[in-house]
């Protein structure tokens, strides 16, 4: 099994609702990502978890909270976003640790989120 | 500021010709590239890498060539193939505190081959 999966595919949101994005592997991998991307622009990093504990925040607003049940689950809970939260949220993960030099992402889908 | 660019947003080739996909980086930190192929509705996936010891990866009809002074790479991929029609990401690597590698991705180039 080498995907990484995301659940929902779509999500519309009103700006007072509470939702989460979920994310699934099973390839035994300890780092997992969030990345966030907007139209014509770059995958842009929000989170990373690694073992299971956060490792990364990219300052990112405390409207989005990260979560990891455990080494195979990644959730994104969203709450009071903004229309400009609107994107593509991907998750990704990479073979077990963070220095690892050459190890490369492994993305899901993605969850494309409309915020109204 | 971006620290990866991806200048050509898109790029049009007849089947069976090269396609030549550029990437300039800003940040001299970086070590190891590498570039991802996205077809619409799937996430990214990894394509091919080069780390910056070398100047040149190959891998079956993708090549991978670094230019570290001009801080430049590109991707080549002969023949081109209509299956190869997707958005490809640049990606670079360097180490942040505490050892870990994070790619810092490029906005992309649609590239679209021509049957």
């Amino acid at each position: 099994d080498t995907e990484v999966t995301q659940t929902p595919k779509h999500l519309v949101m009103g700006m007072t609702n509470k939702k989460s994005l979920k994310c699934e592997q099973h390839m035994g991998h300890r780092a997992m990502y969030w990345y966030k991307q907007k139209a014509k622009k770059p995958p842009e990093l929000m989170f990373v978890y690694s073992y299971e504990k956060l490792s990364i925040n990219e300052s990112v607003p405390s409207r989005f909270s990260p979560e990891c049940p455990n080494s195979s689950l990644l959730n994104l809970h969203l709450h009071a976003l903004q229309p400009e939260d609107s994107a593509l949220y991907l998750c990704a993960s990479s073979p077990p640790a963070l220095t690892v030099y050459t190890g490369e992402l492994f993305f899901g889908e993605g969850s494309r989120l409309t915020v109204l | 500021d971006q620290q990866v660019k991806q200048n050509s947003p898109s790029l049009s080739v007849q089947e069976g010709r090269i396609s030549i996909l550029n990437c300039d980086y800003t940040n001299s930190m970086f070590d190891y590239f590498l570039w991802y192929k996205k077809y619409p509705a799937e996430g990214p996936t990894f394509l091919i890498s080069i780390s910056s010891i070398k100047d040149k990866n190959e891998d079956g009809r993708f090549t991978v060539f670094l230019n570290k002074s001009a801080k430049h790479l590109s991707l080549h991929i002969v023949p081109s193939q209509p299956g190869d029609s997707a958005v490809y990401f640049c990606a670079a690597k360097r180490p942040l505190s505490g050892g870990s590698y994070i790619p810092t991705f490029g906005r992309g180039t649609s590239l679209i081959v021509h049957p």
